[in-house]
């Protein structure tokens, strides 16, 4: 069956770094999202990896590894706006979306 | 720029009564779609259309119609509303199906008692 994992909470400290990781058994695949989406608004999109590697984009990196079914997301220089939960989907070899629970992530002062 | 437009906010509706969720996006995007997001889960696919004329059943079609008469607009129809179908739904459209981003809308609170 196809599958996405990610922690169900985490929380870190305001400046900090913190990584959220998500690991995935999909049939195919044609790359990965992550989302991110304050309580109670809609998902906003973050970063789409669909090669190994790590992409920069700000504060938020992204990195994939195909062989292993990993991603994760890097957060840097945290602030407290960063409070959200944090939402990895892969498309599958239909090029359906496959989502994830999602990481809930606390940031404290 | 309005983006993607949903109403109403909040619904509470009593078993067996039906409804109407309205989607509207002013982007010119071809492909819609509808979600469903309920705790401790992932969202889930309701039902999508590829353009104007075409739609599609996801994961979770049953109890749910949709139209696509226009580009414009994709509402979602509750036909005989279940406590089961309480959740939050998201439209969303994109430039495409495959590796373009969604644009959600706001989101609709929905309530079946």
């Amino acid at each position: 069956g196809q599958n996405i994992d990610q922690p169900t909470e985490m929380t870190a400290t305001e400046g900090a770094i913190v990584q959220i990781n998500c690991t995935y058994q999909t049939s195919g695949f044609n790359g990965l999202f992550w989302y991110q989406q304050h309580a109670g608004e809609a998902p906003t999109f973050l970063s789409y990896n669909v090669l190994d590697g790590l992409e920069e984009k700000g504060r938020f990196s992204s990195f994939l590894s195909r062989s292993k079914g990993y991603s994760y997301l890097l957060l840097k220089e945290l602030q407290m706006k960063d409070s959200a939960s944090y939402l990895c989907a892969t498309l599958d070899s239909n090029y359906q979306l496959i989502w994830g629970a999602g990481t809930k992530l606390i940031i404290k002062p | 720029n309005a983006g993607v437009t949903q109403t109403p906010k909040f619904q509470v509706l009593k078993t067996g009564q039906s409804m109407t969720l309205q989607c509207a996006q002013d982007m010119n995007h071809e492909y819609m779609s509808w979600y469903r997001q309920d705790p401790g889960m992932g969202l889930r696919l309701i039902h999508y259309s590829v353009g104007a004329g075409i739609t599609d059943q996801g994961e979770v079609p049953n109890g749910y119609n949709v139209s696509r008469s226009t580009t414009e607009d994709f509402p979602l129809r509750l036909l005989s509303a279940a406590p089961s179908q309480t959740s939050v739904y998201f439209c969303a459209s994109s430039t495409g199906p495959e590796n373009s981003p969604l644009h959600f809308g706001n989101g609709t609170r929905l309530t079946v008692t």
